[in-house]
């Protein structure tokens, strides 16, 4: 069976500090992966896509990047939070087309 | 562009009530649909969804919903709500994507839905 893990569960950065999230996914090779942020009441928003092992794709531009260094597993980080980093921070996979995504747990991250 | 409209905020009934949310879309192309259930603090769980055939979709604990292309709307219904159905749903469109980068899965602003015992 397939299991997508993320870490930390939950991170308290100051404002200007780097971050560093990551996703695991075991049991599926070659998947989609995705990250999504949510606000706190808000809906999710796509932050980057990855099909590859190496490549990443921007859909929104938050002063955050991703990375694929290994086809299980997708890192999301910043040299310098802001405030408005602040929220719920969603990794998943799919296996393209109309496969519906499995969600990590998420990492609930809040910037002061 | 695919927008997703989900026009209540936040509804409330009691157990054993059926309740309905209400899901509504935009989109040219070729698509498909799907809920979400999200519990307070975690990740989000597919429900169900649909691309093609019966518009009627069955999905996990008794969910189900209706694709309805003359009012571009995929409603989710239950016809007797428990208070563990107590959750945020998020409908969500996607358009097909075969072979190509990835696939895009727009969420609506999600309903937060309440159960009363």
């Amino acid at each position: 069976a397939q299991t997508i893990h993320q870490w930390p569960v939950a991170e308290i950065k100051a404002v200007g500090s780097p971050l560093s999230l990551g996703c695991t996914i075991k049991g599926k090779s070659s998947p989609n992966l995705y990250w999504y942020w949510q606000a706190t009441g808000g809906t999710l928003q796509q932050l980057f896509y990855s099909i590859t092992v190496g490549q990443v794709e921007s859909v929104v531009q938050l002063n955050l990047s991703a990375s694929r260094p290994k086809d299980d597993q997708f890192i999301l980080s910043t040299e310098k939070l802001l405030l408005s980093h602040s929220g719920f921070y969603l990794c998943a996979w799919s296996t393209g087309g109309d496969s519906d995504y499995t969600f990590g747990s998420g990492t609930r991250l809040l910037v002061i | 562009t695919q927008t997703v409209s989900q026009s209540d905020a936040h509804v409330t009934v009691f157990e054993g009530d059926s309740v309905e949310l209400r899901c509504n879309y935009s989109y040219g192309g070729s698509i498909y649909l799907s809920w979400y259930i999200q519990h307070h603090g975690h990740g989000l769980q597919f429900l169900l969804k649909y691309y093609s055939g019966n518009p009627v979709v069955q999905g996990v604990n008794g969910f189900e919903a209706e694709f309805s292309k003359s009012d571009s709307s995929f409603h989710l219904r239950k016809a007797s709500v428990h208070w563990s159905d107590s959750a945020v749903y998020f409908c969500a469109v996607s358009h097909m994507n075969y072979g190509s980068s990835g696939n895009k899965l727009i969420f609506g602003i999600g309903t937060l839905l309440s159960v009363k015992p």
